[in-house]
């Protein structure tokens, strides 16, 4: 089963619109991570948000919040203001508890393709 | 943020080279590192991940002796791509976490075009 689903593979956002990108996710732990990253055409990953399944809180970094929901097991990213330079990739990724070796695995979703129109 | 970089950006090799890909932490000591995998408009794929002084730990299907990972420093992972061909052309993309931070921060990439 896929542990990161995310249902676009396509988005179209008027500029200066408010966009939601979709993401659930599957998992048994109690504990874990929830990324979203960023990839332009140049190919470049760029960390955006982080939200902890602790949190209790909604993370916001600028225009970007996540939308954690998490009995729905969802976390959402919201782009408010969308701009041109906002046209790209989107992953979201989750971080499950490192169960050996102490390190972390993170599990990417296959990306929402963004496009801004002006 | 945290910088890492990745060198080469890009190379083209003949089939049946080695080819190094460079990862580096800039401004912070990296005890682990992650090499990702990504085919054109796919996901991107674990390979390996890379602790410093030790050996790494190769994802399930990932070739050990296909893909050697070195991390001799704090700051600096290599992926060797050895005997290469052309399915090995992809887009090679590293990451490092911060220690006791959560979020990976990822290399520009390596474009990899075996001919």
């Amino acid at each position: 089963a896929q542990k990161i689903t995310q249902t676009q593979p396509g988005m179209f956002v008027q500029e200066k619109e408010a966009v939601t990108l979709d993401c659930t996710y599957d998992t048994s732990d109690q504990s874990y991570g929830l990324f979203w990253y960023k990839q332009p055409s140049s190919g470049e990953m760029i960390f955006l948000i982080y939200q902890g399944s602790y949190d209790e809180q909604n993370a916001t970094e600028g225009r970007y919040s996540l939308n954690f929901q998490k009995a729905r097991k969802s976390a959402n990213l919201v782009i408010s203001a969308s701009q041109l330079g906002d046209s790209a990739m989107y992953f979201c990724a989750m971080r499950e508890l490192p169960y050996s070796g102490g390190y972390q695995k993170v599990t990417f979703g296959t990306g929402t393709k963004l496009q801004v129109i002006p | 943020g945290a910088v890492v970089s990745q060198h080469p950006s890009r190379v083209i090799c003949k089939s049946g080279t080695s080819v190094k890909i460079e990862c580096r932490s800039l401004d912070f000591q990296a005890t682990t590192m992650f090499w990702y995998r990504q085919f054109p408009k796919k996901s991107l794929m674990l390979m390996a991940t890379s602790n410093e002084g030790s050996k790494a730990t190769y994802e399930q299907g990932v070739e050990k002796d296909k893909f050697l990972i070195n991390h001799a420093s704090l700051t600096l992972s290599t992926l060797t791509v050895t005997s290469a061909h052309p399915e090995d052309s992809s887009f090679y993309i590293c990451s490092a976490r911060v220690f006791g931070e959560e979020t990976q921060y990822f290399g520009p990439g390596t474009r990899l075009l075996v001919l």
